[in-house]
């Protein structure tokens, strides 16, 4: 939200294909997540980043990669591997830095997958 | 593991009426969120309770953290159209994870 940028909104590939979801942030917050949110469902965690060049994977890992090289970046790669990556990626940070982090998630607009 | 489920799944009223949504946790948070989400929009910070019994009011909406700090809700008092939305919780664990658990999401909507 405000400082959190996905790229695209939507975005279409073939089955089979590896897509990068971009997540840049301006915030100067050091975690960063990615969940992903299927229809009428909640938010499921894929993986987060607590510092640059480290990351854990989340509940649903399976199928998706990702890098933190940046503190303002975190892609998030969906493999061949993902059975069904057709949803709704969601890139979020934790509000704060270091000794001043909060609990406050703050939500990028999000990037529609669809695979054809 | 750990859930955080949440009731009811979805309600559906007419505007003036009120609205509550349930958060239950099988193990003990450190803290809960709500959030809410918006027709094609995403997620977006509401408030954050972490005392035990805690009641916070935003105007119209009233949140509670339980005493045993397991369970939550959200209650909306007299309902606008402007509420129209999915309201999430968001549990924090007591080990001080990084990691929030949400819950499955109400989704409100609002007969004019």
């Amino acid at each position: 939200d405000g400082g959190i940028t996905q790229s695209p909104k939507y975005l279409f590939r073939k089955e089979g294909q590896n897509v990068t979801l971009s997540c840049e942030q301006n915030l100067n917050h050091d975690a960063m997540y990615w969940y992903r949110q299927d229809p009428g469902q909640g938010l499921r965690l894929i993986y987060y980043s607590q510092i640059v060049n480290d990351f854990q994977k989340g509940d649903i890992a399976e199928g998706y990669s990702v890098s933190r090289e940046k503190k303002e970046s975190f892609p998030l790669t969906v493999t061949s591997a993902q059975k069904n990556p057709t949803a709704f990626y969601l890139c979020a940070t934790l509000g704060g830095s270091g000794r001043y982090s909060t609990d406050t998630q703050y939500f990028g607009p999000g990037t529609r997958l669809t695979v054809l | 593991g750990q859930q955080v489920m949440q009731i009811p799944q979805y309600q559906h009223v007419q505007e003036g009426e009120d609205f509550t949504t349930y958060c239950n946790s099988s193990t003990t948070l450190s803290n809960i969120q709500w959030y809410k989400q918006r027709p094609g929009g995403h997620p977006v910070f509401l408030i954050q309770l972490v005392k035990s019994g805690e009641v916070k009011k935003q105007k119209r909406l009233t949140f509670q953290f339980g005493e045993a700090k397991k369970n939550s809700s959200l209650h909306i008092t007299a309902t606008q159209t402007t509420d129209v939305g999915t309201y999430f919780c968001a549990g924090r664990r007591m080990d001080s994870s990084y990691k929030l658990i949400f819950g499955s999401g109400t989704r409100l909507l609002v007969r004019p």
